[in-house]
């Protein structure tokens, strides 16, 4: 089965340097989720989609913006970065925002460092 | 305010031996959901298992099992038999009703020693 699919897999930036990380959710799903997790620690929710709007939103830097396009992919655009920026950055899709009803399906992540 | 404690930082076994995992969780809602994750070394999240508020039925699923108890806000997870596949960090979430963010707690480095 199709999963969730993160580009690129790894990156490495220099400090004050920008970065797009690019999610493509499992078909048919419309709600994209990201989360960030630094070395050691657990993943926090930064941000969410739902058909293209924004649906929740967490500890997202104001350096970062996401949005969400027409077939439901999801970029991650990260300005002036940071060295407490390298983390793994992990999308998750699912059918319906909310987690009512619906799983949260997972990427393999993009691990970012900041040099 | 939403919270997952997962205090167990690390836990050391050996093969065949039986293992919980525990996770205790605040919340003000009636409703929310609870979820077990794991990572493996090669770092990517696997779903294991999300119950309702409403749902305390404990489950089996193979070697795993889950004891869900909403009178001590808790929700266990245990491994029967343990294997070196097991070894991971596993991760204990929270979500409340009509939101998208899932609350993780800070995990448990398992490892399972031959």
């Amino acid at each position: 089965a199709a999963g969730v699919i993160q580009s690129p897999r790894h990156l490495i930036k220099e400090k004050r340097e920008t970065a797009t990380l690019k999610c493509y959710p499992i078909p048919r799903h419309d709600t994209v989720y990201w989360y960030q997790q630094g070395p050691g620690q657990d993943p926090q929710f930064l941000i969410s989609f739902y058909e293209k709007m924004q649906s929740d939103k967490g500890s997202i830097p104001d350096r970062f913006s996401a949005q969400q396009f027409s077939d439901y992919h999801s970029e991650l655009n990260m300005s002036s970065l940071e060295l407490g920026d390298s983390a793994l950055y992990f999308c998750a899709s699912s059918l319906g925002p909310g987690t009512s009803n619906n799983e949260q399906f997972f990427g393999p992540g993009t691990r970012l460092t900041v040099l | 305010a939403q919270k997952v404690t997962q205090a167990q930082t690390e836990i050391s076994v050996v093969e065949k031996e039986d293992v919980t995992l525990d996770c205790v969780y605040e919340t003000r809602d009636t409703t929310y959901y609870l979820f077990w994750y794991k990572q493996p070394p090669s770092g990517e999240l696997v779903f294991l298992i999300r119950r309702n508020s409403f749902d305390e039925q404990n489950e089996i699923s193979g070697r795993y099992s889950w004891n869900f108890q909403k009178s001590t806000s808790s929700f266990n997870f245990t491994i029967t038999a343990s294997q070196v596949v097991d070894s991971a960090v596993y991760f204990c979430a929270l979500s409340e009703a009509n939101t998208d963010k899932l609350i993780f707690g800070t995990g448990t480095r398992l490892q399972v020693f031959p």
